[in-house]
């Protein structure tokens, strides 16, 4: 059985400020992937990052970073420097090698003030 | 259009009725799914498609839920007797051929069913 949970229901920060969603996954299989996602407040899923069990190279995009640690099987992600246009719900999801079927987390809200 | 298109939107129904959801996905995508999403409850796996076969129902809440997929492109989501229960956004998502990609979902906007 494989399972992602997002402890952090909803996060609200102050425009500038740094801020770190959680993301814990379990999963018995050796091959895996894990996600993010990100859903603005007009609703669509937007891609971010992928990541694959074999690469834990931590991964910088812009104000955007990713830290993977298979030792506490997390993939947290870090938004520096946060704007209001990062709030969003994002979601993290983890697909094993031998599913064709992502299990997501319950999501985590973003809200940024000016 | 290029990217995953649902329709209705917006659905209100009484209970009791059915209803059907479409969702049209990428060119060329032959992976389909439906997820389900209610409030405060994440993405909730409804099934998927390979094609125009379903090899994984197993989300399906009840035999009230069924859905189907025709020419290998567009899916219907077919809901009876709809409960209040059955009340969220249903979202539907696409992607390329295992093996070809990363495996990304690319998700259209959702339809909002409301039932009263």
């Amino acid at each position: 059985a494989q399972k992602v949970t997002q402890a952090q229901t909803e996060i609200s920060v102050v425009e500038k400020e740094d801020v770190t969603l959680d993301c814990v996954y379990e999963t018995r299989d050796t091959t895996y992937y894990l996600f993010w996602y990100k859903q603005p407040p007009s609703g669509e899923l937007v891609f971010l990052i992928r990541r694959n069990s074999f690469d834990e190279q931590n991964e910088i995009s812009g104000r955007y970073s990713w830290n993977f640690q298979k030792s506490t099987s997390s993939f947290n992600f870090t938004i520096t420097a946060s704007q209001v246009v990062d709030s969003a719900v994002y979601f993290c999801a983890l697909r094993t090698g031998g599913s064709y079927i992502p299990t997501f987390g319950r999501g985590t809200s973003l809200i940024v003030h000016p | 259009g290029a990217g995953v298109s649902q329709s209705p939107s917006n659905k209100v129904t009484e209970k009791g009725k059915d209803v059907e959801l479409r969702c049209d996905p990428i060119s060329g995508h032959t992976a389909l799914y439906w997820y389900r999403q209610s409030l405060g409850q994440g993405l909730e796996f409804l099934i998927y498609f390979q094609g125009n076969s379903a090899p994984d129902k197993s989300g399906l809440p009840s035999d009230r839920f069924s859905a189907e997929r025709t020419g290998g492109s567009v899916s219907t989501l077919t809901i009876q007797r709809t409960q209040q229960e059955d009340s969220a956004v249903y979202l539907c998502a696409s992607s390329e051929p295992w093996g070809a990609n990363t495996g990304e979902l690319f998700f259209g906007e959702g339809s909002r069913l409301t039932v009263l």
